[in-house]
């Protein structure tokens, strides 16, 4: 199947820090991405839709100026935490939809600490 | 009430027997519906998709009933290796759209 990456793996941060999350699609196009969030023994829970070129569509409760998407690239998405605090410490997980193979692609996930 | 639901376990059953989980969705316009399987801090693998004239994938089953939404897998002849969390997924269809996720059933195959 196809590959999806994210980086940093792990991340732990002040604060009050900004932290950006990169999620690419290594051998294929993706026009749409989506970003999930995973609190421990909880279910994923969609956060936002990232459209190449377009503004990205966010979920009920999800602060946009809190979490930054840009989706400059058909290979590259970014989500950037703003002025991170204890409470956004979490798993970040992106997917790729694969035109191709009609299915979404998960990247391996980023885990944030907030101190 | 949730749109997607499940039994959260854990479910702890010794290698070789037969475990089933179940699954129930809200929103009757459901069009997709999947099984996927989470490994502890990893990422979601999907297992198999789930058609409403059920399939089987090794030993692995699965079932729709659409009238009833629920949703079922079947593991025969658990292996050690099956331990994980399992997530029911669903999505209302249409090119990329996006996935709803259950909270998953942990299953824990023991010696």
């Amino acid at each position: 199947g196809a590959v999806v990456s994210q980086h940093p793996s792990r991340v732990i941060c002040k604060s009050g820090t900004s932290v950006k999350i990169e999620c690419r699609s290594l051998d294929f196009q993706a026009t749409t991405m989506f970003w999930y969030r995973q609190f421990p023994k909880k279910s994923l829970m969609l956060m936002a839709t990232s459209n190449e070129g377009s503004k990205a569509t966010y979920e009920q409760g999800v602060e946009k100026d809190k979490f930054l998407i840009n989706h400059a690239s058909l290979t590259l998405s970014t989500l950037t935490v703003t002025s991170a605090h204890p409470e956004d410490s979490s798993f970040y997980i992106c997917s790729a939809w694969a035109d191709v193979d009609n299915e979404q692609f998960f990247g391996p996930g980023t885990r944030l600490t907030v101190l | 009430r949730k749109e997607v639901e499940q039994d959260p376990g854990p479910f702890n059953v010794p290698e070789g027997a037969t475990v089933a989980f179940n699954c129930t969705y809200s929103n009757s316009a459901s069009q997709s519906f999947f099984w996927y399987r989470q490994d502890c801090r990893k990422e979601p693998k999907l297992l198999m998709s789930v058609y409403s004239s059920g399939n089987e994938d090794g030993r692995f089953t699965a079932q729709l009933n659409r009238a009833s939404q629920y949703i079922s897998l079947l593991i025969r002849d658990s292996k050690l290796s099956d331990s994980a969390t399992y997530l029911c997924v669903v999505n209302l269809g249409g090119t990329a759209s996006k996935l709803t996720f259950g909270t998953g059933t942990r299953l824990q195959v023991t010696l």
